[in-house]
């Protein structure tokens, strides 16, 4: 069985503050995906990265960053300068290779005030 | 443009009728899915589809039924509705093989509230 957790339910920082959100997550397959999803408050899902479970080179885009550690079964989201638009859910979500299914943790609330 | 729609977005029902929220989607996917949206649990699978006439059980399937007439369908019936069932809906499809800047396309979701 999959299972991913995401810890902190709700952060709240200063804009322009960085923040960190944790993911880690437990699979038996070897190959597997791990995804960061966004939903604004207007509720809407938002793609923002897929990351191959081979492949452990950190990403950044942006104002974004994702450090995906296999040791530690993490997959942990940066945002750098948070701007008051980052405000939304985050959702870590999980697919092994032998599935097409998705496996979500529960989210966690970033507010980031102005 | 390609697309994936829900429908109702929104709906209001009593307890113990049946309700049937519809998803249709243009890519041709195989795979389609329902997830429900609560708090403290973020999203759950009610029911995947791998194909035509293809349909199964996920995480949370009790009380929801599913049917795959086409390829572009992939309606989601609660068939007593109760309140326990009072969440948000989504619906998402995805190819088998996803290009690396996307992974399942989600539809703008459904909130379902029964009284």
């Amino acid at each position: 069985a999959q299972k991913v957790t995401q810890a902190q339910t709700e952060i709240s920082v200063v804009e322009k503050e960085d923040v960190t959100l944790d993911c880690v997550y437990e699979t038996r397959d070897t190959t597997y995906y791990l995804f960061w999803y966004k939903q604004p408050p207007s509720g809407e899902l938002v793609f923002l990265i897929r990351r191959n479970s081979f492949d452990e080179q950190n990403e950044i885009s942006g104002r974004y960053s994702w450090n995906f550690q296999k040791s530690t079964s993490s997959f942990n989201f940066t945002i750098t300068a948070s701007q008051v638009v980052d405000s939304a859910v985050y959702f870590c979500a999980l697919r092994p290779g032998s599935a097409r299914q998705l496996t979500f943790g529960s989210g966690t609330q970033l507010t980031v005030l102005p | 443009d390609a697309e994936i729609t829900q429908s109702p977005r929104h709906k209001i029902t009593e307890t113990g009728r049946q309700v049937t929220l519809a998803c249709h989607q243009t890519w041709n996917h195989n795979n389609m899915f329902w997830y429900r949206q609560d708090l403290g649990h973020g999203l759950r699978l009610i029911h995947y589809s791998y194909g035509v006439q293809d349909t199964n059980k996920g995480e949370v399937s009790d009380g929801y039924s599913v049917s795959r007439s086409n390829t572009e369908d992939l309606p989601l019936t609660l068939e007593s509705a109760a309140s326990s069932q009072t969440s948000v809906y989504f619906c998402a499809s995805s190819p088998n093989r996803a290009p690396r800047d996307t992974e399942a396309f989600f539809g703008q979701g459904t909130r379902l509230t029964v009284v």
